[in-house]
């Protein structure tokens, strides 16, 4: 199976800040590597598909970037609706793998 | 709009069956592959199972193989996951989730059905 090791676990920031989340995978998994957003009690939200795609409708301040098999969710210019927790999945093969998530708080 | 309603989610005791239910709305259900993804408390987000558009495809983790059964009836627009032998560790919010081509995200997700194992 392929780990998604996500970092940091947490994360305190403020308003107007830029934060990056972290997803290194196992091995490779091309660019099969989607971020989402949850807010407690609600669903995972698709924020970037394919390492770097912006879902529609999703504001320009989330952005993904690829290099090999690491993984960055960059949030620039953090608003605050944007305090959630943030999970990588890799869709390359099954079973398909979570990170286990980065809590992001206000500082 | 897309819409995922699951139902079926309830208290079961160990070693118990249930079946947990998705109806889908707003789309072409039968143009996408399907998913249930569950999150729990000690695991975080674990995919559990996908089935393609025609009913083949069908993939589950290791957790789960052999006591799960993801069905889907396109006619209803509907998934199912049958679930046999439960024990605590398939305690959790189950989701239904739509995805895309055979690799590709999970792009619309339901709110989710509660599973309880316990005596």
């Amino acid at each position: 199976d392929v780990q998604m090791t996500q970092s940091p676990s947490s994360l305190a920031a403020s308003v107007g800040d830029t934060v990056t989340v972290t997803c290194r995978a196992s091995r490779s998994i091309g660019t099969y590597l989607s971020w989402y957003q949850q807010k407690p009690g609600k669903a995972p939200k698709l924020l970037i598909y394919d390492g770097s795609s912006l879902q529609s409708g999703v504001p320009s301040r989330f952005s993904g970037t690829e290099s090999g098999t690491d993984f960055t969710l960059t949030i620039s210019g953090l608003q605050p609706e944007d305090f959630a927790t943030y999970f990588c999945l890799q869709s390359y093969n099954t079973p398909f793998t979570f990170g286990h998530g980065t809590f992001l708080e206000i500082k | 709009e897309v819409q995922l309603v699951e139902s079926g989610g309830g208290l079961v005791q160990p070693g118990g069956s249930l079946t947990v239910s998705c109806e889908a709305s707003g789309f072409n259900f039968n143009e996408y592959y399907m998913h249930w993804v569950r999150q729990t408390p000690g695991k975080g987000l674990e995919w559990v199972s996908r089935i393609a558009w025609n009913g083949g495809g069908i993939d589950y983790a290791a957790s789960v193989k052999g006591r799960f059964t993801i069905s889907r009836d396109n006619a209803k627009s509907s998934l199912h996951l049958q679930m046999t032998s439960l024990n605590r560790d398939d305690t959790g919010l189950y989701y239904c989730a739509r995805g895309g081509p055979v690799a590709g995200p999970l792009d619309n997700w339901g709110q989710g059905t509660l599973v309880i194992v316990s005596s």
